[in-house]
């Protein structure tokens, strides 16, 4: 059973580079054709979809994030990340990173973590 | 793809038949799916491909559609259903979701 994990720290300085682990367990980021994304969710709003990488290497980002989103896979440690540069509060969400096949929608999920920005 | 829900929250007995409706901007396919999030978990993967619910899925949640606009229903509303409900397509990038739906008792 594919399971999810996020880790990385729960507070970011302002104008600082917010980095975020997911770890995928339960099968091999090289074998399973997955597309492996990053959805947030500010404190008491909906959710946005931050951005993915597929399983050939293929990114894909939210406009709205002006170029600030990096999404990288690590295959070997099946791992893949998150990098959202110039944070502001305004960034302060939970991250969820969730796992999709080709032509179905996310599942499953991380647990989600809380990251604040702020001094 | 802009995805509109309606309404924005709704408070219901237990039950009655509750109606969410998520407008999409343009065209989606069957790429159109339905998650429930209850409070302080992970959304849940509910219906995917507009009808088709998850295994485990209480037989009164359904999903249907007209055109762009897509419906969730709930059939006899039940206290564990308490939750903010999110569509969500994957037809085209970016990925979006609605705004959500609380639902409430």
């Amino acid at each position: 059973q594919l399971q999810l994990q996020e880790s990385g720290p729960g507070l970011v300085t302002p104008w600082e580079t917010l980095s975020l682990t997911c770890t995928v367990s339960g099968d091999s980021m090289s074998t399973n054709n997955y597309f492996w994304g990053w959805i947030r969710q500010p404190p008491g709003k909906g959710l946005e979809w931050i951005g993915s990488i597929s399983y050939t290497g293929k990114t894909n980002y939210n406009p709205s994030l002006s170029g600030r989103v990096t999404i990288s896979a690590d295959t070997p440690s099946n791992q893949f990340s998150l990098k959202l540069s110039s944070a502001t509060a305004a960034d302060t969400a939970i991250y969820y990173c969730a796992g999709r096949r080709p032509y179905n929608h996310y599942d499953p999920w991380g647990q989600g973590t809380l990251v604040i920005v702020s001094s | 793809i802009q995805l509109t829900q309606s309404p924005s929250s709704q408070s219901a007995s237990v039950g009655d038949r509750v109606t969410i409706t998520c407008r999409a901007s343009q065209g989606v396919a069957s790429y159109l799916a339905w998650y429930q999030q209850k409070p302080g978990k992970v959304p849940k993967l509910l219906i995917s491909g507009i009808s088709t619910p998850q295994p485990g899925v209480p037989g009164r949640f359904r999903g249907s559609s007209s055109g762009t606009d897509f419906t969730l229903t709930i059939n006899n509303l039940q206290p564990e259903d308490v939750a903010t409900y999110y569509c969500q397509q994957i037809y085209g990038f970016p990925l979006t979701f609605g705004g959500g739906t609380k639902v409430e008792i």
